[in-house]
Formats: C-alpha cells, sequence, structure tokens
C-alpha cells in the first residue's frame, strides 16, 4: 500500500496570505489528523477528521481551518498567515480511534 | 488532557552501547506509539504498544499500561539511530496524539 503523502513538500509564503496543504491517507483510512510542529512548541494536533467530519479540533485560532472530502482526502487552510504560523505540518491517517497512525512526510511552511 | 513526559531530554552514546528511553503518561490510554522523526521530519512509526511488550530487530519496547510508563529499549546502538524519539499517546474515543517533548539521542562512532 502507498503511504501517507502531503503536497507541497515545502511553501514559502508572506504574511497576510492564506495557504492550503493537501494530505492523502492510506487507502482504506477514514481518519486523517492534523499537527503542526515548531521548536517552542513541539508536536500539536490541530484537527482530526472522520468521514468527511470534524471529530475533535485542538487549541489554534479559527484562521486554521480545514475539511475532508469522500474519498478520505483532507486540505487544511491557513488565512492570513503570520510569522509564528511558520512550522512542519504533518498528517496523519488511520483506520480510526485506537489505531495505528501513521504520518506523512510533512509540509514545510515559512511564512516571511 | 493527558499529559507525556520523556526523559531523558538528551543522551549520548557510544556505538554498540544499550539505551533505555522512558515516557510517563497521566491517565489511561487507548494507543501508545514510538516514533523515529528522521532529519526530514517524517515520523517513522517504530511500535504499536497501548500495552505488553515488542520486539522489533535491535528495538523492543514495553508499556505498562496500569503503571502509566512505556519503555524504549534500543541495544547495540549505531549511529543511524540518531536522531529524534517522540512517544505519542491517544486516550477517549478520538485519534487525537499528545506527544511528548522528544529524546534526542546521538549515538557516535
Amino acid at each position: 500500500k502507498a503511504g501517507v503523502t502531503q503536497t507541497p513538500r515545502y511553501l514559502i509564503k508572506t504574511r497576510g496570505q492564506q495557504v492550503t496543504l493537501s494530505c492523502s491517507p492510506i487507502s482504506g483510512h477514514r481518519s486523517v489528523s492534523w499537527y503542526q510542529q515548531t521548536p517552542g512548541q513541539g508536536l500539536q494536533f490541530l484537527f482530526e477528521y472522520f468521514s468527511e467530519t470534524q471529530r475533535n479540533k485542538g487549541n489554534f485560532p479559527g484562521r486554521f481551518s480545514g475539511r475532508q472530502f469522500s474519498n478520505s482526502r483532507s486540505e487544511m487552510n491557513v488565512s492570513t498567515l503570520e510569522l509564528g504560523d511558520s512550522a512542519l505540518y504533518l498528517c496523519a491517517s488511520s483506520l480510526g480511534a485506537g489505531e495505528t497512525q501513521y504520518f506523512g512526510p510533512g509540509t514545510r511552511l515559512l511564512v516571511l | 488532557g493527558i499529559q507525556v513526559e520523556q526523559s531523558p531530554p538528551d543522551l549520548i552514546l557510544q556505538e554498540g552501547a544499550n539505551s533505555t528511553l522512558r515516557c510517563n503518561f497521566s491517565d489511561s490510554v487507548n494507543n501508545l506509539q514510538w516514533f523515529h522523526q528522521n532529519p526530514w521530519g517524517q515520523l517513522i512509526n517504530l511500535f504499536y504498544i497501548p500495552s505488553g511488550t515488542k520486539q522489533n530487530g535491535r528495538l523492543s519496547a514495553t508499556t505498562v499500561a496500569t503503571e502509566r510508563y512505556s519503555l524504549l529499549y534500543i541495544s547495540s546502538s549505531q549511529t543511524t539511530d540518531s536522531g529524534v524519539y517522540f512517544c505519542a499517546v491517544e486516550g477517549g474515543a478520538n485519534s487525537k496524539l499528545t506527544f511528548g517533548k522528544g529524546i534526542t539521542l546521538s549515538v557516535r562512532p
């Protein structure tokens, strides 16, 4: 089976712009979660989608949003980018709660 | 929410040495995973181990759920073992992983 894929791998944006990141889960996985990793805050949970429904959301401002499509692919969007949004964004997929989560290679976002 | 603490924060070993990495968590969990983050940032699954003991080559892991800790053992360490090791746990009816701060392992030749 193909692993979790994320596109793009690298992005450079300027403050105030918006960005959309994409994640394709492992075939058959219906749960997709997003995480942000920064040197200061470590790995933090953003949100989780299961069968197109957001089941859980982390403590991030409303500028961070996401969605999941009927084929389980997911996108996350960050609007009005701030310098502090520079981070590695990781996506994980699984069969569901309590199951092994598999991570994609991540998208490195740099906000200038 | 669940708290996860990993120790030690940093570990330096000579090649060939053995090591034990510890993960303590504050509540019951239905998922515990150990990851190795490679230099490009990808989290590589090492073990899915909410309880019990597993072995994979030179690596093994034990989780004692009743005492809320997990241990990752690395034997005969190699320079390629260097990197950051994360423990992450999931509790409740959702797929949210809570990560520890990681353990940075440096294996010197």
